[in-house]
Parts: structure tokens; C-alpha cells; sequence
């Protein structure tokens, strides 16, 4: 069974651009989940979709967005980028939401420098 | 809101020796308590969770926790170090209603040959 795969791996952007991250859950789960890794903040959560819906979102400014596709695709954009977020945002994936969903699963990250 | 603390931000041990990473957590509900090791370049991967079963967690690579609700514990132990081991090992909170987790900042271990 693949595991989750986020594209693209490595990105470099200037401020003031915008960025689109993709995550591929493992087949058959509905749940996504986006963290933002960086040395100051450690992982910090961004946002949660399932069934399309975001449920959860973290404490992130509304530059932050994400959705979620039928086939529980989910992508997260960033506009406007700022130099502070450069990160490694890791996507996680997990069969359903809420109490009963333990484990997600981590994809690889996509490593976003912004000069 | 839940939270977590991680004593030490670097650990360093002798191969074969005791691993003890050390987590406290914070919750208002009963928790959800989670390892993750993240390698270089990696994303993370689950050692071991609590879930309100049996209090002393094994995990995958002879990793192994004990939840300890007095001390709000969740320290995680391997008998002998290997060196493959040195990794980022984060503890992570959930109350589980909206997956949303909170983790801590990360022990980085190493293991001296």
C-alpha cells in the first residue's frame, strides 16, 4: 500500500508570491492533516479535512488555506508569502477524524524556502 | 488545551545503553499519547501510542512507554541503544475529538559508538 506522497518535495519562492502544496493520503483514508515544522516553532498544526470539510484549523493567519478533493486529495495554499514561513510542511493522513482515528500516517514534507 | 513538554532537547548515549526521552503532557480530557521519529529529510513515523488501554505501551524497534496519569508521563525507554536510533523523537497529545495534535518540541538523540 504507497504511503502518503506530498508533491513537490523542495520549493523556493519569493515574497509576496503564492504556493500550492499537494498531499496524497494512503488509499481509503479521509482524513488529512497539515503541520507546519519549522527550528523555532517546532510542528505546529495548520488545518484538518475530512470529507472534504475542513474540520479543525490551528492558529495560522488566513493567508493559510487548504481544501479538500473527492478523492481526499487535499492541497494548501499560501499567499502572500512571508520569509517566516519557510518551513517543512508535512501533510498526515489518518482513516477517519476525531477520537477514534489514532495514528496518522506522515508524508515526507515539502521543504518551502521564501527569499 | 492539551500540551506537551519534552525535557531535553538533546540526548546523547552510549550504543547499548539506556534510551529515556523524556514527555509530560497537559490535557483536560483523558489523552491520547503518541512517539513519533522523524530521520533526516523524513517525515514522521508513529513508535508507539496510548489509547486507555494497558498503561505500558510497546512500540515498534524495541521501544516501549509507560503512561503514568499521577506524574502525567508518557517517557519512552528502549533497553539498549542502537545506532540506527539517532533520530528527532517528538511525544504528541490529542484529545482525540477534533485529531487535533499537539507535539512537543523534540528530544534529538544520539548514539555515541
Amino acid at each position: 500500500k504507497a504511503g502518503v506522497t506530498q508533491t513537490p518535495r523542495y520549493l523556493i519562492k519569493t515574497r509576496g508570491q503564492q504556493v500550492t502544496l499537494s498531499c496524497s493520503p494512503i488509499s481509503g483514508h479521509r482524513s488529512v492533516s497539515w503541520y507546519q515544522q519549522t527550528p523555532g516553532q517546532g510542528l505546529q498544526f495548520l488545518f484538518e479535512y475530512f470529507s472534504e470539510t475542513q474540520r479543525n484549523k490551528g492558529n495560522f493567519p488566513g493567508r493559510f488555506s487548504g481544501r479538500q478533493f473527492s478523492n481526499s486529495r487535499s492541497e494548501m495554499n499560501v499567499s502572500t508569502l512571508e520569509l517566516g514561513d519557510s518551513a517543512l510542511y508535512l501533510c498526515a493522513s489518518s482513516l477517519t477524524s476525531g477520537r477514534a482515528s489514532g495514528e496518522q500516517f506522515f508524508g515526507p514534507g515539502t521543504r518551502l524556502t521564501v527569499l | 488545551a492539551q500540551s506537551v513538554t519534552q525535557l531535553g532537547s538533546h540526548v546523547s548515549v552510549s550504543e547499548g545503553a539506556l534510551v529515556l526521552l523524556r514527555c509530560n503532557y497537559s490535557s483536560s480530557v483523558p489523552p491520547y499519547l503518541f512517539w513519533y521519529v522523524q530521520y533526516p529529510n523524513q517525515g514522521l513515523q508513529l513508535l508507539l501510542k496510548y489509547t486507555s488501554a494497558a498503561t505500558l505501551v510497546k512500540g515498534i524497534n524495541g521501544f516501549e512507554a509507560e503512561f503514568k496519569k499521577s506524574e502525567t508521563s508518557f517517557h519512552l525507554t528502549k533497553p539498549s541503544a542502537h545506532m540506527s536510533d539517532a533520530a528527532e523523537y517528538f511525544c504528541a497529545v490529542s484529545d482525540g475529538n477534533n485529531n487535533d495534535m499537539r507535539f512537543g518540541a523534540g528530544t534529538r538523540l544520539t548514539v555515541k559508538p
